[in-house]
Order: C-alpha cells, then sequence, then structure tokens
C-alpha cells in the first residue's frame, strides 16, 4: 500500500538554526498539509497546499514557516529560526482529492528537538 | 470557534466492547473521522462519517448525529494491541478550499487483560 513518507524521522538542532523537513506524499495525491503535535497535546493543523500554492495556514505558521514542493515528489517545511517552543513531532499527510470523504494519509513524523 | 471534546483516558478489558464519545462544534461541517494513534507513530486512518447514522468496518463502527454534534466509536471484542489513542477529527469547510481536519485531544484506551 502506497505510503507517505518523512526524513528525518528524528532531527535535533540549535535555537535559532534553520531546519528542513522533508516529505515524499503518496503520489496521485494533489493535496498536502503539515501538521505538529507537541508532546501530549493534540494533533494541530500548520498548513495546507494544492497547485503549488498554500490554500491555508494556521495562526501557528508564521514568517518562520515556510514550505515548498520542488520538484514533482517532494514536499518541505522549513522553519527559518527555530524556538524552543518548535520542538514537537511534525506529521506530513497527503489526501488523494478534494472530495469530502477523503482521509489524510499521515507519514510517520520528524521528531524535530530543539535545544 | 471550534472545539472538539473527547475524554481523556478509559479503561476496558480484553475482550469486551468500549464506546470512545466525541462532540464538536465547528464552524463549518463537511465529515467527521477517526483515526488511531499509538504512542510515537502516526495517526492512521480509521473511519468517516458525513451523514447520520452507523457505520460498521469489522470490530470498529462509528456513529453520528449532527444535529446533536456528536459521534462515538465503537470497538468490540477488544485485543490489546487496541491500546491506543483514538483521536476525533471534523472535515470544516467554511474556511478555504482546503481538506484539513481539525482535530480533538484525542482518547487514550487502555486495553488491560
Amino acid at each position: 500500500e502506497p505510503e507517505v513518507t518523512q526524513t528525518p524521522s528524528h532531527q535535533v538542532t540549535q535555537m535559532g538554526q534553520e531546519v528542513i523537513l522533508r516529505c515524499v506524499p503518496i503520489s496521485n495525491h494533489l493535496y498536502f498539509y503539515w501538521y505538529r503535535q507537541i508532546l501530549g497535546q493534540k494533533v494541530e493543523f500548520l498548513v495546507s497546499f494544492y497547485n503549488n500554492e498554500i490554500s491555508e495556514k494556521s495562526e501557528i505558521f508564521d514568517d518562520q514557516f515556510s514550505v515548498e514542493r520542488p520538484d514533482g515528489s517532494n514536499f518541505t517545511l522549513k522553519i527559518r529560526s527555530t524556538k524552543l517552543e518548535d520542538s514537537a513531532m511534525y506529521f506530513c499527510a497527503s489526501s488523494e482529492a478534494r472530495g469530502d470523504s477523503s482521509p489524510l494519509h499521515f507519514g510517520n513524523g520528524t521528531r524535530l528537538t530543539v535545544t | 470557534g471550534q472545539n472538539i471534546d473527547q475524554p481523556t483516558e478509559m479503561t476496558a478489558t480484553e475482550g469486551a466492547i468500549v464506546q470512545i464519545n466525541c462532540t464538536y462544534q465547528t464552524s463549518g461541517f463537511n465529515g467527521l473521522f477517526w483515526y488511531q494513534q499509538h504512542a510515537g507513530e502516526a495517526p492512521t486512518f480509521l473511519s468517516y462519517n458525513v451523514l447520520d447514522g452507523l457505520e460498521e468496518k469489522g470490530r470498529f463502527s462509528s456513529f453520528l448525529s449532527r444535529s446533536k454534534g456528536y459521534s462515538y466509536l465503537l470497538l468490540k471484542e477488544l485485543q490489546m494491541k487496541d491500546s491506543a489513542s483514538y483521536l476525533c477529527a471534523v472535515r470544516d469547510h467554511l474556511r478555504g478550499a482546503t481538506n484539513k481536519l481539525i482535530f480533538g485531544t484525542g482518547t487514550l484506551l487502555a486495553v488491560q487483560p
């Protein structure tokens, strides 16, 4: 069964550094998402991406965050200057179509630790 | 505003049946999803409801009442491997053209022998 893949599985970085989290969505999917989950808390929406542009973003997704689809397969999340509170599990997800019944398929996540 | 409520924790016995409730208040509604999440892993899709009623899928069933803003996930013949968090999520369609899901805090289910 096709799956969303994310790399790296764990990233440790120092405060103020830039990080890029990578994702390869399922190949025939058209909608892409980033979510984050701080330890012990709920899964929070960050951003959705369709047709090579951001379609919606949350209040969390401020100027320090950006997303990109640099080629036909990768989907990246960049945090320009990391803060301690950015430590979380970051999940990439994709969905097949805009149809209401299309579930989001999640990758295994990247655990980001900012020290 | 958006609000999705679930019990924080539940405990059940292997072989038994458990019902996990979810209530929601969202500005739009276009479907309710249940996901399972084992510790440290990704959420995996379990079920989808958009019309009132019960959807059955093997040992798992999900019910929706749109007028009451209420859903439940029913797990039958519980197995130890069912110990996980169960996330209720709503597709809110009023804001923009995305398919994003809004998640509740999840219910941590512990299955005991």
